[in-house]
């Protein structure tokens, strides 16, 4: 089993339309959470951190789940400009000198005009 | 959010030659940075995580020998892939530590040996 787990997509989706992707990850001890942003041939780029109460910017909202073990982001309202590839990244460490982050696969997403 | 450079951006090579990569934070100190490569359509893969002043701690199945790290200060971290072959040929990327755990990734450099 992957250690980070999400559906590889494509999600096609039309402007406007909100779209959730998941995540599910396999250590229990894992510290820290977050969603990553990939453009083609970029680099990984920080959309937002998750939080145990849930947490929301803008049109981006996050939920992690620790007694499943289980990451959610939802997107409302797409703009083409979020079409990319996203990230469910786990900070498996305990923290300060010894992160180590476990990348999803990924999940793309393109948004039609 | 933090800055982290990568340089070169790209770099093609024959078999055989060493190459170099440097990663470096611009507005902040790292003590910690990381190295991951990734191949087409593929996840992140953590290589080696590089500590300054000390020997980088590699990932199982990464050769030290081969992918030589020197963390020489806070802001300056290089990748040295040595005597490179083809399937060396990936997209390497490094990060730093932010304050709050999250990682700033550098822009990349994509590898390919000839």
């Amino acid at each position: 089993r992957k250690e980070v787990e999400q559906d590889p997509g494509p999600f096609n989706v039309p402007e406007g339309a909100t779209v959730a992707f998941n995540c599910t990850y396999s250590n229990s001890a894992s510290q820290s959470f977050f969603w990553y942003r990939q453009d083609c041939r970029k680099e990984p780029k920080l959309l937002m951190s998750v939080y145990s109460s849930g947490n929301e910017d803008g049109r981006f909202t996050a939920q992690l789940n620790r007694a499943s073990q289980y990451i959610s982001l939802l997107i409302r309202d797409s703009k083409l400009s979020d079409s990319a590839t996203y990230l469910c990244v786990v900070n498996t460490g305990p923290g300060g000198a010894t992160n180590k982050l476990i990348f999803g696969t990924g999940t793309l997403l393109a948004v039609q005009p | 959010g933090a800055v982290v450079s990568q340089h070169p951006s790209r770099v093609i090579c024959k078999s055989g030659t060493s190459v170099k990569i440097e990663c470096r934070s611009l507005d902040f100190q790292a003590t910690t940075m990381f190295w991951y490569r990734q191949f087409p359509k593929k996840s992140l893969m953590l290589m080696a995580t590089s500590n300054e002043g000390s020997k980088a701690t590699y990932e199982q199945g990464v050769e030290k020998d081969k992918f030589l790290i020197n963390h020489a200060s806070l802001t300056l971290s290089t990748l040295t892939v040595t005597s490179a072959h083809p399937e060396d040929s990936s997209f390497y990327i490094c990060s730093a530590t932010g304050i709050y755990n999250e990682q700033f990734f550098g822009p990349g450099t994509r590898l390919t040996v000839l």
